[in-house]
This record gives C-alpha cells, structure tokens and sequence, in this order.
C-alpha cells in the first residue's frame, strides 16, 4: 500500500483562484516533508521543504507567497497554489522520508491545470 | 550546477536484454543512492537504493552497482521486459530524513517485444 499520499491526484481550476494539495505520510511520522514540481518530460524540482511546526524553506526562484506550505502534525503537509495562473499547471508530488531507514517516498502527484 | 547527472536520456532495449542507466555525483558528502521508476501520471515509486559501505546491491532483477572513488553509480534492469518501459531516475542526498533528494534528469526506457 502506499506509504504516502496525496491527494486530489488532479485538479482544475480557474485563473486568480487557489488549490489546497494534501500530503500524508501513512506508515510513519515525518517532521520534515518535501514538496516538487514536475514539468512534462523532465525531473522533479525541489520546490521547498516542509517542517512540521515551523516555517518551510524555499529553494531560490520559489516564490513563498504563491507556494503557501503548512505542515500543521507529524503526518499532514499541505501546499496551497494561491491567485494561480496558467503557468502554474504542473504535476506537484510530495515526499517524505522514513525516520528509521530514510528511505524516500512518494505520493501519486497531483496534475494541476490552470484555465 | 547540476549536481547529478544521468545518462544516457534515452534507452531501447530488446525483451530480455539488460538496460544500464549510469550516474554521476559530485557531492562527497552524499552517501544515500535511490533509483525511482515512473510511469506517466504517477509519481516516482522506489526501485533500490544503496549507500557507499557497499559496491553492489541486487533486489531481484535490478541491481546498483556502485564506485565511490569514481562517484559513479549504474542501475541495471537483467531480462527486460515491456511492463518495465517507464522512466528511471536516479537521486542522491546525505543519508538523514531532513534531507531532499537531489534528481538526476531521467532515462525514459523503452522495452520492445
């Protein structure tokens, strides 16, 4: 079964709007969770990493304002698109790994379109 | 800088052959080495990973075979078969749970039958 999930898998929405991804790590308790994007074709991009808590930490060129991360207990991590626009559609995916053998794992993604 | 490169970007194999995916690092800090599979749509499922005490680790018909004073790292797929098509990626980061992964760019593997 999955270890983490997320959740919707994908989601429509209109330009100026904003979506709320969810990510829950099922098997264990993960106090640092991370969050990627994905463009067709190409590898995953750290996009900010999630710690239960306290303030997430972005990578640079991520704006914070737009990718507004919560990570309110040990196992629900949330990433919420705000004001989107089209050039936001992309496949979101978050991770988190396991404490004890640090293995990382994935949820399915979600496929946000912009319209 | 990128800090993790995977070649080659493209692979056909014939049924039953072997497919070899290699990377590089340059980080010597690092000392945890994922492979992902992804299929269209999906996100990225665990294959195998290794860490630098050893230089090969097979689960099944995959194995990594690892050289730490080349930071060299291969995935090899023995007798493959068309439900393998996906795209592999390789990844690695220090070994600690706060740590994200850094990806290479994917190998998409195509199994003809």
């Amino acid at each position: 079964g999955a270890v983490v999930s997320q959740h919707p898998s994908r989601v429509i929405c209109k330009s100026g709007t904003s979506v709320k991804i969810e990510c829950r790590s099922l098997d264990f308790q993960a106090t640092t969770m991370f969050w990627y994007r994905q463009f067709p074709k190409q590898s995953l991009m750290l996009m900010a990493t999630s710690n239960e808590g306290s303030k997430a930490t972005y990578e640079q060129g991520v704006e914070k304002d737009k990718f507004l991360i919560n990570h309110a207990s040990l196992t629900l991590s949330t990433l919420t698109v705000t004001s989107a626009h089209p050039e936001d559609s992309s496949f979101y995916i978050c991770s988190a790994r396991d404490p004890q053998g640090n293995e990382a794992f994935f949820g399915q993604g979600t496929r946000l379109t912009v319209v | 800088q990128q800090q993790v490169k995977q070649s080659p970007q493209s692979l056909i194999v014939q049924k039953g052959g072997i497919s070899i995916i290699n990377c590089a690092y340059e980080n010597t800090a690092f000392d945890y080495f994922p492979w992902y599979q992804q299929f269209p749509g999906k996100g990225p499922a665990l294959l195998i990973a290794i860490r630098p005490d050893v230089s090969e680790k097979k689960e099944g018909r995959f194995t990594i075979s690892f050289n730490k004073s080349a930071k060299q790292f291969s995935l090899h797929i023995m007798d493959s078969q068309p439900g393998d098509s996906a795209t592999y990626f390789c990844a690695a980061s220090k070994g600690q749970a706060g740590t994200a992964l850094i990806f290479g760019k994917g190998t998409t593997l195509s199994v003809s039958s």
